[in-house]
């Protein structure tokens, strides 16, 4: 168990919902990363937030956003879903903005559109 | 731009043998680099990582080399398990974040 939690587990939903991932950090830990793992893309940074601000993109969809709030907590929304849009998404905890500090992922949501 | 290129993506060896993966990097501003084993259903989970400034790092049968001129990573396990077969994952990240850019992965099979 890394500390880091995520909810729900398993989401299933139709093309074109709306879903909210949610993501824990572990305690202490100031920086949260959302990562996207599909079959044929491998890992895929999203984005990165420290201490409740953006800090980082990757080839986030304008149909995706995320926000950190004060206790931490971090939701990744994802609208106007697409088949294509099933994945693991994972989040991953790090005490602070270096490089180096180790991140902590959770267990993933995985994202099933139908 | 950020890219990450590792090989091979499959690995399949016996028991006891030595595996090795490679990594390719193209942003010469990375300056750490880690690998992650992920099995089936799970989390990635850090085995082992090395920061630019170093160029050989081992805890016990895992090794990471680096070569930043040819800006390559291998990741090396020596005396393999069959509880070393999973995906592995190497990354890339420079100071300015944090954020990970992750090879394909390579699926190890370790046969008893």
């Amino acid at each position: 168990d890394s500390g880091v939690t995520q909810t729900p587990k398993h989401l299933i939903t139709a093309t074109g919902q709306r879903v909210t991932l949610r993501c824990s950090p572990r305690s202490g830990d100031l920086s949260v990363y959302w990562y996207q793992q599909s079959l044929d893309q491998g890992l895929q940074f999203l984005i990165q937030y420290y201490n409740g601000e953006e800090r980082a993109k990757g080839n986030i969809l304008e149909r995706f956003s995320a926000q950190q709030f004060p206790d931490l907590h971090s939701e990744l929304n994802l609208s106007s879903l697409e088949l294509g849009d099933s994945a693991l998404y994972f989040c991953a905890s790090s005490v602070a903005l270096a490089a180096y500090n180790e991140q902590f992922f959770g267990p993933g949501t995985r994202l099933t559109v139908l | 731009g950020e890219n990450v290129e590792q090989h091979p993506s499959t690995l399949s060896v016996q028991e006891g043998d030595s595996a090795v993966i490679k990594c390719t990097y193209s942003d010469s501003a990375s300056n750490y680099f880690p690998w992650y084993k992920q099995e089936l259903g799970k989390r990635p989970q850090l085995i082992i990582d090395i920061r630019s400034n170093v160029g050989e790092k081992k805890d016990q049968r895992i090794a990471v080399t680096l070569n930043k001129t040819a800006k390559h990573f291998s990741l090396h396990i020596t005396e393999t398990q069959p509880e070393d077969s999973a995906v592995y994952f190497c990354a890339a990240s420079y100071n300015q974040g944090g954020k990970l850019i992750f090879g394909q992965g390579t699926e190890l099979s370790v046969k008893p």
